[in-house]
């Protein structure tokens, strides 16, 4: 299984603040990569697929980067609605498809 | 507008089996895969099996190969999650999910709002 890792776990930033999360797979996933918002008590909502591509609906603030074993999640100005969990997941070997463990942003 | 409902919560003994319904409207049905997804509290998710609709193939995680089951009702536009003997590390938010690709084992564009299966005696 491709095992996948975030970093930070938790993150603190002010509004307006860019943010940046980093995922990592243990081998190559190519561009065949997700990131996801939760809020706490809701499934998780698609921001990102295929590395870069931002879903239709999802505010332009939110930008994905990367390719291979790295990749990145920008929010270029933190607001107030950001804050949840983020999850990296790769769909390059369908099985399985495998998440991060997650990455928390809090406001200051 | 795509949506995606699941049916409710449900508590289970240990050994027991529970099934979860994932009722779909608003796209082609057969167009898109439904995958299921489960969260553990406080944990990442994990991908539980996909079932391409079109054709009822299923593919489904190693880990719970033999104890889950993903089929399709199309004239109910519903995909159905079995699984069997439960245990209480079964406890978790079941997901259904689309996937947003028309072949399959792609990211998941739409979301049910998930069913708690609790387990325990």
């Amino acid at each position: 299984d491709i095992q996948m890792t975030q970093s930070p776990s938790i993150m603190s930033a002010s509004m307006g603040d860019r943010v940046t999360i980093t995922c990592r797979a243990s081998q190559s996933v190519s561009s065949w990569l997700a990131w996801y918002q939760q809020k706490p008590g809701k499934a998780p909502n698609l921001l990102i697929y295929d590395g870069s591509r931002l879903e239709d609906g999802v505010p332009s603030r939110f930008s994905g980067s990367g390719s291979a074993t790295e990749f990145t999640l920008t929010i270029s100005s933190v607001q107030p609605d950001d804050v949840a969990t983020y999850f990296c997941q790769q769909y390059s070997d369908s099985s399985p498809f495998t998440f991060g463990q997650g990455t928390r942003l809090e406001i200051k | 507008q795509v949506h995606i409902v699941q049916s409710g919560a449900e508590v289970k003994k240990p050994g027991a089996s529970v099934r979860v319904s994932c009722m779909t409207s608003g796209y082609t049905f057969i167009s898109y895969s439904i995958h299921w997804v489960r969260q553990a509290p406080g944990q990442r998710p994990e991908w539980m099996g996909w079932i391409n609709v079109a054709n009822r193939q299923t593919k489904y995680s190693q880990r719970l190969e033999g104890r889950v089951t993903i089929n399709t009702d199309t004239s109910a536009r519903t995909v159905n999650m079995e699984l069997r003997s439960l245990r209480s590390e079964d406890t978790a938010v079941y997901y259904c999910a689309r996937d947003k690709g028309l072949y399959g084992g792609y990211a998941l564009d739409y979301w049910g709002q998930g069913t708690l299966v609790t387990v325990s005696s």
